[in-house]
């Protein structure tokens, strides 16, 4: 199946740094992407829906300042979490698809831990 | 809520029996997909299911979709140890191209 690269899969930062979080689409174009939050024992939360070339759609709730997603080329999305605090910390993960209706490919996650 | 229910949360089955996992969902979609997650990972597409489509089998694994009743059921039968994950469904609804999650079923195979 398609492969969809996510960097780094985990990280340590200190509380009011910013980290930034690739999400790469392998061996395919993806018109969409998507960005996720995972809390311990929870389901995916969608924080966003990211386009090439226009800017991110995000989900009720999600604060746009704080989390910059950048859809540069049909083959990368960054998410960055600006000014982080503890309680950012959490499990991303992004997902990619070719086309409307397709499956959706996930990146491996990245583990954020702020301190 | 953006989610989507599943039931039960968690279930606990012995090795070689069946599972049976539900979700139902609020809007209107363009189809189902069904995911699996072990503890701390990324996510393992398991089998799609189209909104005009009503079952669908993969090795082990049957998904049955009721459009009528906004549910899907994932069967995985002769369970095995393996099989320990938390389960997930994600609907893609026809009003735009997002994926929301199911709140997820927790599965444990005991050998």
């Amino acid at each position: 199946g398609a492969v969809v690269s996510q960097h780094p899969s985990w990280v340590i930062c200190k509380s009011g740094t910013s980290v930034k979080i690739e999400c790469r689409s392998l061996d395919f174009q993806a018109t969409t992407m998507f960005w996720y939050r995972q809390f311990p024992k929870q389901s995916l939360m969608l924080m966003a829906t990211s386009n090439e070339g226009s800017k991110a759609t995000y989900e009720q709730g999600v604060e746009k300042d704080k989390f910059l997603i950048n859809h540069a080329s049909l083959t990368l999305s960054t998410l960055t979490v600006t000014s982080a605090h503890p309680e950012d910390s959490s499990f991303y993960i992004c997902s990619a698809i070719p086309f409307v209706g397709s499956e959706a490919f996930f990146g491996q996650g990245t583990r954020l831990t702020v301190v | 809520s953006q989610q989507g229910e599943e039931d039960p949360q968690a279930l606990s089955i012995q090795e070689g029996e069946n599972a049976t996992m539900n979700c139902s969902y609020k809007t209107s979609i363009n189809n189902l997909q069904w995911y699996r997650q072990n503890s701390g990972r990324g996510l393992v597409h398991l089998i799609l299911i189209r909104s005009n489509e009503r079952e669908k089998h993969s090795g082990r694994l049957r998904v049955t979709l009721d459009t009528s009743k906004k549910s899907s059921s994932l069967l995985i039968t002769a369970s095995r140890a393996a099989d320990t994950a938390s389960y997930f469904c994600a609907t893609d609804p026809n009003t735009g191209n997002q994926f929301y999650f199911g709140t997820g079923t927790s599965l444990t195979v005991i050998p």
